[in-house]
């Protein structure tokens, strides 16, 4: 059964520091990868995902994300933060199967804050 | 644009009443799904559909059910409302179903108070 793990609820850091945000994940066929972000008050829009393409997927607003398949990993990263990207952010996992079995399984979140 | 429009974005409702959350998307697609969103948990799956008419339970559907007569709009349905049901609940949509790689594609959300 495929699962994703969030490591930190929480992650705190500084204005213009780089974001990494964590997220690992297991599944038994080859998955597909997602980063959601969501605003306070808003729905989840997507920020990135990995389709079995290239390893490093860039996204939205300057973030990126690896793929690593021996750490079974996709964290995300971003260079330099803004104020702007104070935000909770889910990864999620699917497999390349059909039916209910293919669906969306998210982690739990990590709210990001960005401190001036 | 993608747009998924969701009925209400506040609803505060009593114990027992019967709660419809309506959920409507503009791009032809295939599926709709009903996530439950808490603190701490992420979201989860209460049901979703591949087609009109068609409904598959997701990870947690008990005390809700769902309605999909037209394509584009996907309803959810609180029968007898209660407090553990106060939550946000968002809606979405892609194209095709899952193990697809496709996008799903988000509503603002419904955040429902049950008293």
């Amino acid at each position: 059964a495929q699962s994703v793990t969030q490591l930190g609820s929480h992650v705190s850091v500084s204005e213009g520091a780089l974001v990494l945000l964590r997220c690992n994940y297991s599944s038994s066929v080859p998955p597909y990868l997602f980063w959601y972000v969501q605003y306070p008050n808003q729905g989840l829009q997507l920020l990135l995902k990995y389709t079995s393409a290239a390893t490093l997927v860039k996204g939205i607003n300057g973030f990126e994300a690896e793929f690593k398949k021996s750490e079974t990993s996709f964290h995300l990263t971003k260079p330099s933060a803004h104020m702007s990207d104070a935000a909770e952010y889910f990864c999620a996992v699917s497999e390349a199967t059909g039916g209910s079995q293919g669906n969306l399984i998210f982690g739990k979140g990590t709210k990001l804050s960005v401190k001036p | 644009d993608v747009k998924v429009t969701q009925s209400s974005r506040y609803l505060v409702k009593r114990t027992g009443e019967k709660v419809f959350l309506e959920c409507v998307q503009d791009m032809d697609h295939e599926n709709m799904f009903w996530y439950r969103q808490d603190p701490g948990l992420g979201l989860r799956l209460i049901y979703f559909s591949y087609d009109v008419k068609m409904k598959e339970k997701g990870d947690i559907p008990e005390g809700y059910s769902v309605s999909r007569e037209k394509k584009e709009r996907f309803s959810l349905i609180l029968e007898s409302a209660s407090t553990n049901q106060t939550s946000m609940y968002l809606c979405a949509s892609s194209f095709r179903g899952g193990g697809t790689g496709d996008t799903q594609y988000f509503g603002p959300g419904t955040r429902l108070t049950v008293l």
